[in-house]
């Protein structure tokens, strides 16, 4: 089955730094990546997702990139604000039949003001 | 609309029990799986139920079973619980018109549950 990996496991950066945070999955028919930030004691939301067809895709100051060839995707977040401390999930699903999505094991982001 | 819904929230039980916990999609959505969240072994799906039909199966023991019902709400059932089953139980609803992507996957609050 599908596996996805996720580092770094925690992030620190100031208010106003990028936040880097990178993804490989291990099945090639994967197709879909969504992004969710879950904050402490909340349920995840999606915050931005891309399929197969795409390279990159940007909302504000959320973008994620996906390289179908190396199996790796990110996120990337510019100019960060305390409200962006939250741990983040990438996943993967092959978008088949079916909502099943395999998640990586998240990123603690902690942004310093 | 009102968002997804779990109860209960919490639940304490003790190992060798068994436990049932609700999910109430958003309404009009027809799908519904279920993940379990721990510290250890992060987001694993569970099983995803459509049209009272499971759809799809993660790797977990028979011991983990869920059901849907003709309104769409959804219950999952753990047998004999083990201190491992410790976890956030979080259920997912989505329309499932198309492919994921076409539509979100909005999560519910999740049902805390601790097993003694």
């Amino acid at each position: 089955g599908e596996n996805v990996e996720q580092h770094p496991s925690t992030l620190s950066v100031q208010e106003g730094d990028s936040a880097v945070i990178k993804c490989t999955y291990s099945d090639s028919a994967s197709n879909y990546f969504p992004w969710y930030k879950q904050e402490l004691g909340k349920r995840p939301q999606l915050i931005i997702d891309i399929r197969s067809n795409v390279g990159e895709k940007k909302d504000q100051r959320i973008a994620v990139t996906l390289n179908k060839t190396a199996k790796h995707f990110s996120l990337h977040i510019t100019e960060t604000q305390p409200e962006d401390s939250a741990v983040y999930f990438c996943a993967a699903s092959q978008g088949a039949a079916g909502n099943k999505l395999t998640f990586g094991g998240g990123t603690r982001v902690l942004v310093k003001p | 609309k009102a968002g997804v819904t779990q109860t209960p929230r919490y639940l304490i039980k003790t190992r060798g029990q068994q436990v049932t916990l609700s999910c109430s999609p958003i309404s009009g959505h027809r799908s519904v799986s279920w993940y379990q969240q721990t510290p250890g072994q992060g987001l694993q799906f569970l099983f995803e139920y459509f049209s009272e039909t499971q759809r799809n199966k993660g790797n977990f023991p028979g011991r983990f079973s869920g059901r849907q019902f003709s309104n769409s709400r959804s219950e999952m059932n753990v047998s004999t619980l083990e201190l491992g089953d410790s976890a956030l139980y979080l259920c997912a609803s989505s329309p499932s018109q198309g492919r994921l992507g076409d539509y979100e996957q909005y999560f519910g609050p999740g049902t805390r549950l601790t097993v003694t």
